[in-house]
């Protein structure tokens, strides 16, 4: 498979526990985008990176969320101290340079008791 | 006002249809025009990308791009049931910012 890969799928923790989530893009792909949708919304930007470097961050991504994409390939979203508002799915995309397409990963759906 | 508008339905419709759903916008440095499929629990699946204004046509699909309007179109051409998902219309502004902006998206369900 070839496409974008998202890990966990779903993950269940309690308030106030910290998470983390792995994108990996298709392999090719220098940009990379982290979305958030909650049930009967459309995704809303989180942030994007171009190969290791994070260029824009949306104002939704609070001081308790971090984002990293270490030597361009993989990238991983943290939320620390988590609350129940933070429930969402957690979609990564990835595009190629030149294309404007992007393509998403299946989603981690996290849920925070 | 938000800068995409989109009916969330839900939408119902025999099975052979010809399903027309569609978004608004307000933002005229909207350029980059995409729609999306979502099955449930899933990630949004790319359809069509549209550049600008016009036409464009991929198998049963066709999106519409009229700028002066502002406003967007995907046509579903003797819909399946399984067509039958979620279908989230995004657009992004040429240069400037990388995000997609999306529309809460249209829940379809086509009857057989």
């Amino acid at each position: 498979d070839t496409g974008v890969s998202q890990n966990p799928r779903h993950k269940i923790t309690k308030r106030g526990q910290n998470v983390t989530f792995r994108c990996d893009p298709i392999s090719e792909h220098n940009r990379l985008y982290w979305y958030r949708q909650t049930l009967g919304q459309g995704p809303e930007f989180l942030t994007y990176f171009q190969n290791e470097a994070q260029l824009e961050k949306s104002r939704l991504l609070s001081d308790r969320f971090s984002a990293e994409r270490p030597k361009g390939s993989f990238s991983t979203l943290e939320i620390q101290r988590t609350e129940q508002g933070d429930s969402a799915m957690y979609l990564c995309a990835s595009r190629n340079q030149g294309y404007n397409e992007q393509f998403f990963g299946p989603g981690t759906r996290l849920t925070v008791l | 006002q938000k800068e995409v508008e989109q009916d969330p339905g839900p939408l119902s419709v025999p099975e052979g249809a010809i399903v027309s759903l569609n978004c608004t916008y307000s933002n005229s440095a909207f350029q980059y025009f995409m729609w999306y499929r979502q099955y449930s629990r899933k990630g949004p699946e790319l359809l069509m990308y549209t550049y600008s204004s016009g036409n464009k046509e991929d198998g049963r699909f066709t999106a519409q791009v009229d700028k002066s309007s502002k406003y967007i179109s995907l046509f579903i051409r003797d819909s399946q049931p399984s067509d039958s998902a979620t279908y989230l219309c995004a657009m992004s502004p040429q240069g400037g910012s990388e995000k997609l902006v999306f529309g809460k998206g249209t829940k379809l369900t086509v009857n057989p």
